[in-house]
């Protein structure tokens, strides 16, 4: 099976501060990533997606990275808001199939 | 407004029952996912269709059963048969498989054993 993983559970940043949250996938075949939203009790929100043949997109105050070479993708949020709380996973797709990592949870304090 | 609808939010099922999850999307796509969150781990997937009457299983679909017989609706069914069925159930849809399309989500539903 896939494995996608993230490096920290928990993240923590003062309102205004940059944030950056990653994620580590195993298979190179995967052709699609996205980086997901998910605030307790609610389905998952998407924020931004990046294809397998692209290195940098950029969003409104979001960015996504991907490193093929060392299978890594990252989320930078800039000037994160309180609004900006919430659990962030991340998902690959190779084949048919998304495979999802098991998430990080960000809290910004004010 | 185009979107996914799920029902109930909270679910509360005596062991031995079945119960239905309902998952309805008014956004024309053609696939339709389920998927299975739990604590500490990443979404599962249960089972997905692409089309109308056709749906393939997903990698725990044991313990489950699903329907498509309609393009809007993609009803998920928790049987006895399910060991551990307590956890948030996620729908979600896309135009389709086939290219760079992410998927939808709805608001889940909490199912609950007593």
């Amino acid at each position: 099976g896939e494995s996608v993983g993230l490096h920290l559970p928990t993240l923590s940043v003062q309102e205004g501060d940059n944030s950056i949250i990653n994620c580590a996938y195993s298979n190179s075949a995967s052709d699609y990533f996205i980086w997901y939203k998910q605030e307790s009790g609610k389905g998952p929100q998407f924020i931004i997606d990046i294809r397998s043949n692209m290195d940098k997109r950029q969003g409104q105050r979001v960015t996504v990275l991907l490193n093929k070479t060392v299978k890594h993708l990252s989320l930078q949020i800039a000037a994160t808001q309180p609004g900006d709380s919430a659990v962030y996973f991340c998902a690959e797709r190779t084949g048919n199939q998304f495979y999802f990592g098991t998430g990080t949870s960000l809290t910004v304090i004010p | 407004d185009g979107g996914i609808t799920q029902s109930p939010k909270y679910l509360f099922r005596k062991e031995g029952q079945n119960v239905t999850l309902s998952c309805e999307q008014n956004l024309n796509h053609d696939a339709m996912y389920w998927y299975r969150q739990d604590p500490g781990q990443g979404l599962r997937l249960i089972y997905y269709s692409q089309i109308v009457n056709d749906f393939q299983k997903g990698d725990i679909a044991e313990g489950y059963s699903v329907s498509r017989e309609k393009k809007e609706s993609f009803p998920l069914t928790v049987t006895s048969a399910q060991k551990n069925p307590t956890a948030f159930y996620l729908c979600a849809s896309t135009p389709g498989l086939a290219g760079y399309n992410e998927q939808f989500f709805g608001p889940g539903t909490r199912l609950t054993v007593l």
